[in-house]
């Protein structure tokens, strides 16, 4: 089976730009998660999609969103860029049975100037 | 305040040595731990995951321990090799957890472990 994918691997954009990143989790995965990591915070979750709806949500402005489509591929957008957005986007996706073991993308580096 | 803490923040040991990694959390309600191993530039891989119930995991040379009652967990690294050099980072889930809902996802702040020959 391919793992989780990520597109763009990595991005450079400029403050007040806007972004779009997209996962594509395992086959059959319905359930797909975006982390924020950065030097300084570490692993922060963003938010949780499943079947389309948002399942779960951290503790972020709302200027992060995010969306699923129906073939369980989401999208993560960020406007409005600021420098403390450069970071390291990681989708997970993962079975809808407990205890939800995730597999990680390779993830998407963010670099705003 | 759920958290979860991670020691120690850094550690370097030889090629063929032991090591022990801890992690101890504060998240109520508990639901599983887990344990990554984060290698530089990638995703983190899932090493093992336990719930309330397990107290010994094993994955090839990694063995994790919890114990639920003082909320503590460990991840033991038997015979290090080079490619255990990377960032291990202890996950709790903590939360109601419904179909397709994995619950609020607590993360360390991780061990960074390099092995010298």
């Amino acid at each position: 089976k391919a793992g989780v994918t990520q597109t763009p691997r990595y991005l450079i954009k400029t403050r007040g730009q806007q972004v779009t990143l997209s996962c594509s989790p395992i086959s059959g995965h319905r359930s797909v998660s975006w982390y924020q990591q950065t030097p300084g915070q570490g692993l922060q979750f963003l938010f949780e999609y499943f079947s389309e709806t948002q399942r779960n949500k951290g503790n972020f402005p709302g200027r992060f969103s995010g969306r699923q489509f129906s073939n369980s591929r989401s999208e993560m957008n960020v406007s409005t860029l600021e420098l403390g957005d450069s970071a390291l986007y990681l989708c997970a996706s993962s079975l809808v049975r407990s205890p939800y073991e995730q597999y990680f993308g390779p993830g998407t580096r963010l670099t705003v100037t | 305040k759920n958290q979860v803490e991670q020691s120690p923040q850094s550690l370097i040991i030889l090629e063929g040595k032991n090591c022990t990694l801890q992690c101890n959390y504060t998240v109520s309600p508990f639901s599983n731990l887990r344990w990554y191993k984060q290698d530089t530039g990638r995703g983190p891989v899932s090493l093992t995951i336990m719930t309330f119930s397990e107290n010994t995991k094993s994955n090839g040379r990694y063995t994790a321990t919890l114990d639920a009652d003082t909320k503590q967990s460990s991840l033991h690294i038997t015979a290090s090799q080079l490619s255990d050099s990377a960032s291990y980072i202890c996950v709790v889930s903590g939360g109601s957890q419904g179909s397709g809902n994995t619950g609020k996802l607590i993360f360390g702040q991780g061990t960074t472990l390099q092995v010298k020959p």
